[in-house]
């Protein structure tokens, strides 16, 4: 079955320091990797896709195969940026996402 | 842009009650989800319906829950006897083709209390 781990809980940098908040995951076939964000209890909003391949926010994600990841990084965080960051792998014929543990990210000032 | 709406957004109810809780997903999508998140914890799939039924479903969708589509708009989840632990936020989430490509919308979430 797949899995996704997060392996950092929290995770607290300063404003302007580089940001990396790790995912990984198991499965043998190929994957569909999200990024997810939850601001302040709030909804879930979709950040990265790795199909896209796209920038959102000055956040990144590469999917590492041979690693079997897909780490969310930013050169240079922001205050803005401290919220709840969930990976989510899907790839079952209907969409069902499985969640990583999800990291809190605090950027300090 | 488009929301997936969900109602109410916060429910209180005695234990061994019935709830029914609310969606309205974007109009032109085909896919919908129901998840929930037990406070602390991690967002845990429950169900996905499609076509009218129910097309997977975890662990946690035992016969107290169940889904409809009653009017081609709403997307409900219903809990037939409530128990304490089924205390969480439940988000629903709806989808254009259920694959990747399109992503998944999540509405704001409904956060259930039993006492």
């Amino acid at each position: 079955a797949q899995r996704v781990t997060q392996p950092e809980k929290l995770l607290s940098v300063f404003k302007g320091a580089p940001v990396e908040l790790k995912c990984n995951y198991s499965y043998s076939g190929s994957p569909e990797l999200f990024w997810y964000v939850q601001y302040s209890r709030q909804r879930l909003q979709l950040l990265l896709r790795h199909i896209s391949r796209e920038s959102i926010k000055g956040f990144t994600a590469d999917l590492n195969k041979g690693e079997t990841s897909f780490h969310l990084k930013k050169p240079f965080a922001q205050e803005e940026d401290s919220a709840m960051y969930y990976c989510a792998f899907g790839g079952t014929s209907y969409g069902k996402l499985t969640f990583g543990q999800g990291t809190i990210l605090t950027v300090h000032p | 842009e488009p929301e997936v709406t969900q109602t109410p957004s916060h429910q209180v109810t005695q234990m061994g009650q019935e709830v029914i809780l609310r969606c309205v997903p974007i109009s032109n999508h085909l896919y919908f989800y129901w998840y929930r998140q037990i406070l602390g914890q991690k967002v845990e799939f429950l169900v996905s319906f499609y076509n009218n039924e129910i097309s997977e479903k975890s662990e946690i969708f035992d016969d107290q829950f169940s889904v409809e589509r009653p009017d081609g708009s709403n997307f409900t989840l219903k809990i037939r006897s409530t128990k304490l632990e089924d205390s969480a936020m439940y988000f629903c989430a709806s989808s254009e083709a259920g694959r990747g490509f399109y992503g998944y919308t999540f509405g704001s979430g409904t956060r259930l209390t039993v006492v």
